[in-house]
């Protein structure tokens, strides 16, 4: 069984600065994926970045970026030039690769509450 | 494009209770998953269905069950409520694997209330 874990449950970070939150797991697989999700108040699940483990770059979005660092098993999110609507819960998530059936499930940090402030 | 959409927003039920919650997936999207997100605590995964088939299942008891319908829409059902059974439920759809897409997109949430 997989598990993520997210050691910090909260972090704030000023508006323009840029903050990273941490993220390890444990597996035995090999092909996998990795993903940040955001949960704003609304609570509305937000895909926010996608990492595919076979690859060694890592990715970004505008100003989300990942440290992927397969062999520590680690995989953190950095938020370049925070805002104000950057204020959320953010979950990691592993997801196994199993082309035994059609999809695949997510398995959930615990999240860190990430606050923005002016 | 509309996006996953669930029902209801909020329920409230009693202990001992039946409960059935709704979702739509995504358009262009055929996998539909259901997760238990209690307050505080990142999301569970209770099952995930394909072509209408159960094709994985969590750590949930037999109490929570589901459905597929040709549309790709699914239910979730819960019997016999306990107060444990509380919490945010997710509904996430995505394209099957032959897509080589993985990403999952999550509904807005049903907010359960067993009093």
């Amino acid at each position: 069984a997989q598990t993520v874990t997210q050691s910090q449950p909260e972090m704030s970070v000023q508006d323009a600065e840029t903050v990273t939150l941490s993220c390890t797991y444990d597996t035995s697989e090999n092909n996998y994926y990795l993903f940040w999700y955001k949960q704003p108040p609304s609570r509305q699940m937000i895909l926010v970045i996608r990492q595919e483990a076979y690859k060694q770059q890592n990715a970004t979005e505008n100003r989300f970026s990942v440290n992927f660092q397969k062999a520590a098993k680690s995989f953190s999110l950095k938020i370049s030039d925070s805002q104000l609507g950057d204020t959320a819960m953010y979950f990691c998530a592993f997801m196994k690769l199993d082309m035994a059936y059609a999809g695949n499930m997510l398995t959930f940090g615990g999240g860190t509450r990430l606050m923005v402030k002016p | 494009d509309a996006g996953v959409t669930q029902s209801p927003t909020h329920l409230i039920k009693t202990r001992g209770q039946q409960v059935t919650l709704r979702c739509s997936p995504k358009s262009g999207h055929d996998t539909v998953s259901w997760y238990q997100q209690a307050l505080g605590q990142g999301p569970q995964f209770i099952f995930q269905y394909y072509e209408e088939e159960e094709r994985q299942r969590g750590n949930f008891p037999d109490r929570f069950s589901g459905h597929q319908f040709p549309n790709y829409s699914s239910e979730l059902n819960v019997n016999a409520l306990l107060l444990g059974d509380s919490a945010l439920y997710l509904c996430a759809s995505s394209k099957n694997r032959l897509s080589k897409s993985y990403e999952q997109y999550f509904g807005p949430g049903t907010r359960l209330t067993v009093t």
